[in-house]
């Protein structure tokens, strides 16, 4: 499964909502979406899985809907800390496979 | 509080084995129900999923390395094992470990990552 992320590349202000996109190439046939930031020169960490569960200790400005091949990360108001780059990841389908990554750049 | 750490050699020459250990701490790698990956990360790139073995044993490669890759446990050390054959400069990446929890839904996902290694393939 083919995972494609938009935009490339997102340039907000602090404080600002981020809306990240992830589509898949098949209809995944149960929610198993996940979501994982990478900080510059960091680990990529646990946001979301299950498409809407947020993992232990991520705050709750970070939110996941979607379903079937359309996929959403939304972030309320942007952090500091946030910007980074986003990537989805279907675990569900083999092999797992995940998106190109979405940059949250400040604006 | 669980901890995984990988290592290995930095740097390996082309048609040699890439030989990684991510060794697991506050946690047993046999536990039922986990399941262990690796997955790595060329640099300024995206992430790209090598494979997964099961508390078991059991193993699951991606398709496009499945012919130079075995993943292993050692759970007398409590070690899980990477070994990449024929390696060219294409395999130079981070390459991390994780831990694979299941969901509600029966689905595993990565919830623990190692801090990752880099591995530059050259001669």
């Amino acid at each position: 499964i083919v995972l494609t992320q938009s935009p490339g590349t997102l340039s907000l202000s602090p404080g600002e909502r981020a809306t990240l996109s992830c589509r898949a190439s098949q209809i995944l046939t149960s929610t198993y979406l996940a979501w994982y930031q990478q900080r510059p020169g960091q680990v990529p960490r646990l946001l979301i899985y299950g498409a809407s569960r947020r993992a232990t200790g991520i705050p709750d400005r970070f939110s996941g809907s979607g379903s079937g091949t359309d996929f959403t990360l939304a972030i309320s108001r942007l952090e500091p800390e946030d910007f980074a780059v986003y990537y989805c990841q279907q675990y569900g389908s083999s092999p797992p496979t995940f998106g190109g990554g979405t940059k949250v750049e400040i604006k | 509080q669980l901890q995984l750490q990988e290592s290995g050699p930095g740097l390996v020459k082309p048609s040699e084995t890439l030989s990684l250990t991510c060794t697991v701490s506050g946690f047993s790698i046999s536990s039922y129900n986990y399941l262990w990956a690796w997955i790595r990360q060329p640099p300024g790139k995206g992430l790209e999923w090598i494979g997964s073995v099961s508390y078991s044993g059991n193993t699951y490669y991606t398709p496009s390395l499945q012919s130079r890759v075995t993943i292993s446990l050692d759970t007398s050390k409590n070690h899980v094992s990477l070994k990449l054959s024929s390696v060219t400069a294409a395999d130079t990446a981070v390459y991390y470990c994780g831990r694979r929890t299941q969901d509600s839904s029966g689905y595993y996902y990565v919830d623990y990552w190692g801090r990752g290694t880099l591995v530059t393939v050259s001669s």
